[in-house]
């Protein structure tokens, strides 16, 4: 199975700023990759797709980039509701995986 | 609008088996796959696998393979996933949601599944 690692896996930044999560393949899947939004207590939201697409909705301060084994989600501006857990997921292969997330926390 | 509405809570003994349900609307049942992902309390999420609701054709992450059984009911626009032999590890928030583009698009509330003795 493709493997997914996320970092940081936390850290804490302050409304405004600009934040970088990056994710890591253990091979190669395009750009069959995809970033989810959670909150506590809700199901994930889905943010982007094939890696910088941005889904309906979305507000446009989030952005992804990468292909390959090397993606990037970021947040141009954070917003107070932009603190969640961020999970990127592959889909280059039919058993889909995902990272193991990346909680944004308030400073 | 699309919706995915699932069954409630279950609680289960160790080496029982439980069966939860994901009731579709708003959209054509049987023109999108369903995946089914699951989270542990505190944890991230797992996929489980996917199924086709119009020929009930299924793939299942190689984790859960022997163990889970998706399967669909078109008169009712309902997807099921059961899962047997349950340990404690098996305690977990599940999540139905249809596919958009070969991964979740809309997900389901969740059921909330505790394995204890």
């Amino acid at each position: 199975a493709i493997r997914m690692t996320q970092s940081p896996s936390s850290f804490s930044a302050s409304t405004g700023d600009r934040v970088t999560i990056t994710c890591r393949a253990s091979q190669g899947i395009s750009s069959y990759l995809a970033w989810y939004q959670q909150k506590p207590g809700k199901a994930p939201k889905l943010l982007i797709y094939a890696a910088s697409t941005l889904q309906s909705g979305v507000p446009s301060r989030f952005s992804g980039s990468g292909s390959g084994t090397d993606f990037t989600l970021t947040i141009s501006c954070l917003q107070s509701e932009d603190f969640a857990t961020y999970y990127c997921q592959q889909y280059y292969s039919y058993s889909r995986t995902f990272g193991q997330g990346t909680k944004v926390e308030i400073k | 609008q699309v919706q995915l509405v699932q069954s409630g809570a279950e609680v289960k003994k160790p080496g029982a088996s439980v069966k939860v349900s994901c009731k579709a609307s708003g959209y054509t049942f049987t023109s999108y796959y369903m995946h089914w992902v699951r989270q542990a309390p505190g944890q991230g999420l797992e996929w489980m696998g996917i199924i086709n609701p119009s020929g009930g054709s299924t793939s299942y992450a190689q984790k859960f393979q022997g163990r889970v059984t998706m399967t669909r009911d078109t008169s009712t626009s309902t997807v099921y996933m059961e899962l047997s032999s349950l340990r404690s590890e098996d305690t977990a928030v599940y999540y139905c949601a249809r596919d958009t583009g070969r991964l979740p698009g809309t997900w389901g509330q969740g059921t909330m599944v505790t394995v204890s003795s």
